[in-house]
């Protein structure tokens, strides 16, 4: 079964630029979405179609996907933005997960 | 505004089936167009699809869960909903559902916990 894989953590200091990477085989000829999760929160969409941002996501946040990684940067990160992110990906016909990275703001 | 709120009982016991629905507001599910998903996540762990179903009556379902799975839909209700056969502590989780698009979830409900006990 297809798989994502991401880190399982990041940290970085407010201002600066997060990068969040998930993996999988030919990742780069699919559609990678991006959602952050926030504790006792359901997931909110930030990016989708690998690089488009949902009406209402500020600008810091976007996604690129080549290859076989798609990331997701958040530039000039802020302490909202301390969460779970999780990328999301189809692959004939099912759904998959990739096992979320914590980003933490320091 | 599209809404999902999730019910359903908060404690099954072990080997028994958990049911939960999911009512939307703010779309008929028979306009079409759109998946109804449902996503769940383990105390702690990160989030799992389930499956999902189109008005059209096409279903998908994550291949180690088929078979213990059955998702239909209510127009009349404008409610969706899921059977989970079989449960073990291993099947313990919030549950969403979600509406999907081509490519990603653009709406969840709250989510729901589910216990399952022995």
């Amino acid at each position: 079964s297809y798989e994502l894989t991401q880190p399982p953590s990041v940290s970085v200091s407010p201002g600066q630029t997060a990068s969040i990477t998930c993996s999988g085989d030919k990742l780069g000829d699919k559609y990678v979405c991006w959602y952050q999760q926030k504790p006792g929160q359901s997931p909110v969409l930030v990016i989708h179609q690998d690089s488009q941002r949902p009406s209402g996501i500020p600008a810091r946040f976007s996604g690129s996907n080549s290859g076989n990684t798609a990331t997701l940067t958040i530039s000039g990160t802020q302490a909202m933005d301390e969460a779970d992110y999780y990328c999301q990906a189809w692959d004939s016909g099912t759904v998959v997960f990739g096992g979320g990275t914590k980003l933490t703001v320091l | 505004q599209v809404q999902l709120q999730e019910s359903g009982p908060g404690l099954v016991k072990s080997s028994q089936t958990l049911s939960l629905t999911c009512a939307v507001s703010g779309v008929s599910i028979s306009s079409g167009g759109y998946s109804w998903s449902w996503i769940r996540q383990p105390p702690g762990k990160g989030l799992e699809w389930i499956g999902h179903m189109y008005y059209s009556g096409s279903t998908y379902y994550k291949p180690s869960l088929r078979g213990r799975v059955t998702t239909s839909i209510d127009t009349s209700k404008n409610q969706f909903s899921l059977k989970l056969s079989s449960v073990t502590a291993a099947d313990t989780a919030v549950y969403y559902c979600a509406r999907g698009t081509t490519h990603y979830f653009d709406f969840w409900g709250q989510g729901t916990p589910v216990t399952v006990s022995s």
